[in-house]
């Protein structure tokens, strides 16, 4: 099983800043690697796919980068409705999660 | 646009089984496989299994495997996640959600609303 691990567990950034999400793969997952946002009380919403692809609608503030083992989901200047949970998962074989991100507000 | 609608919320005893169902409308069912996720209460998310209903055959993570039965009705475009032998750990909200693309089983585009489960004596 590969197991993902996420970093940091809660980052505290001010809106209008940069947030940089982290997220590493026990053994290479190649480009298949998706990050999703999730609002308490909600479902979780597709972010990005295949590493660096935004899901359909995700505006262009979000991005996401890396490869193999390491991987980034970036978030350019933060808007209030941007502060939830993120994770990653890997589909290389059975897609499993990290245990997320809690992005709050500064 | 897809949709995946889940039955209501349970209450059971410990030792039981539940069997939450996922209606999805608006797409192609049978070519995209259907995944359950649970997430127990303030914690993060978990792949349970999936299944690609044109095949008909279910694959599960193997912290479930043998409490756990995915199936898919094509005829009415639902799938159902069965969990036996239920605890107090098994109390969560279960989602069903669909595959992205035809050719594999993550990542998740589409997200049914959640189904709480309680497992209570």
């Amino acid at each position: 099983e590969i197991v993902m691990t996420q970093s940091p567990a809660t980052l505290s950034v001010s809106p209008g800043e940069r947030a940089t999400l982290s997220c590493r793969a026990s053994q290479s997952v190649s480009s298949n690697l998706a990050w999703y946002q999730q609002k308490p009380g909600q479902a979780p919403r597709l972010l990005i796919y295949g590493a660096s692809t935004r899901a359909t609608g995700i505006p262009a503030r979000f991005s996401g980068s890396g490869s193999g083992t390491e991987f980034t989901l970036t978030i350019s200047s933060l808007q209030s409705e941007d502060f939830a949970v993120y994770y990653c998962q890997q589909y290389n074989n059975w897609p499993f999660f990290g245990q997320g991100t809690k992005l709050e507000i500064k | 646009q897809v949709q995946l609608v889940q039955s209501g919320a349970e209450v059971k005893k410990p030792g039981s089984s539940v069997k939450v169902s996922c209606k999805a409308s608006g797409g192609t069912f049978s070519s995209y496989a259907i995944s359950w996720v649970r997430q127990a209460p303030g914690q993060g998310l978990e792949w349970m299994g999936g299944i690609i209903p044109i095949f008909g055959t279910a694959n599960y993570a193997q912290k479930f495997q043998g409490r756990v039965t995915i199936t898919a009705d094509e005829s009415t475009s639902t799938a159902y996640m069965e969990l036996s032998s239920l605890r107090s750990e098994d109390t969560a909200v279960y989602y069903c959600a669909r595959g992205l693309s035809r050719t594999t089983v993550g990542p998740f585009d589409y997200w049914g609303q959640g189904t709480l489960v309680t497992v209570s004596s």
